[in-house]
């Protein structure tokens, strides 16, 4: 199994710019989290799917940060528009059917993103 | 107050030593927790999972103590392949959250 996988690695843009992020989950797992790593914040949920469906959009900073995914192998994440502030690691992560509790996280490399 | 607190470190230890590393957590309805290790510019990974009062493996253990709401993870015999970051992790209501990590870094 190739794992969670994510693109694109790194982004550089300029703020104002719509920037996409993607991810690819495990086969068979249900469950699909959107995190973001910062030095000063750690790693922070921003949201995560069920089935395909947001279960919990808590963590999503504001209304420039939407996430969706229309089917149970795709999932994309998007800041429109960018700003300096959201440079960060972005993380995916997958968990299988069973894991109740979502324990066991398969976390994709992650996206590195700079917006100048 | 951070819902997981953790010591950031760095913990800088000689080859060969015993280290431990303590995180607290504030949601007494936490359920089970978790360590996972995240190296430098890589994706966290898990480690172990600790549901009652402790789990050992291999040359790590990590304990539970729910009277103090503190967890520990103990490593005997530090590798050089230690040196990472240690993410505590507790699970309350089917969510995961994260503390902000302690970084080891192990000396030959």
């Amino acid at each position: 199994d190739a794992g969670v996988i994510q693109s694109p690695r790194h982004e550089v843009t300029e703020m104002g710019q719509e920037v996409t992020l993607r991810c690819k989950p495990i086969s068979g797992h249900n469950s699909l989290f959107w995190y973001r790593q910062t030095m000063m914040r750690g790693l922070e949920l921003l949201i995560y799917f069920n089935n395909n469906v947001p279960i919990d959009d808590s963590g999503m900073p504001e209304d420039r940060f939407s996430a969706k995914m229309p089917n149970a192998s795709f999932s994309t994440l998007k800041i429109q528009p960018s700003e300096p502030r959201d440079s960060a690691v972005y993380f995916c992560a997958s968990s299988y059917p069973g894991s109740a509790t979502n324990e066991k996280l398969f976390f994709g490399s992650g996206t590195q993103l700079s917006v100048l | 107050r951070k819902e997981v607190e953790q010591d950031p470190g760095p913990f800088n230890v000689p080859e060969g030593a015993t280290v431990a590393f303590n995180c607290t957590y504030s949601n007494s309805a936490s359920q089970s927790f978790f360590w996972y290790r995240q190296d430098c510019r890589k994706e966290p990974k898990l480690l172990m999972s600790v549901y009652s009062s402790g789990n050992e493996d291999g040359r790590f253990t990590a304990q539970l103590n729910r009277a103090s709401q503190y967890i520990s993870l103990l490593i005997r015999d530090s590798k050089l392949s230690d040196s990472a970051t240690y993410l505590c992790v507790n699970n309350a209501g089917n969510m995961l959250t994260f503390g902000g990590g302690t970084r080891l870094m192990v000396k030959p």
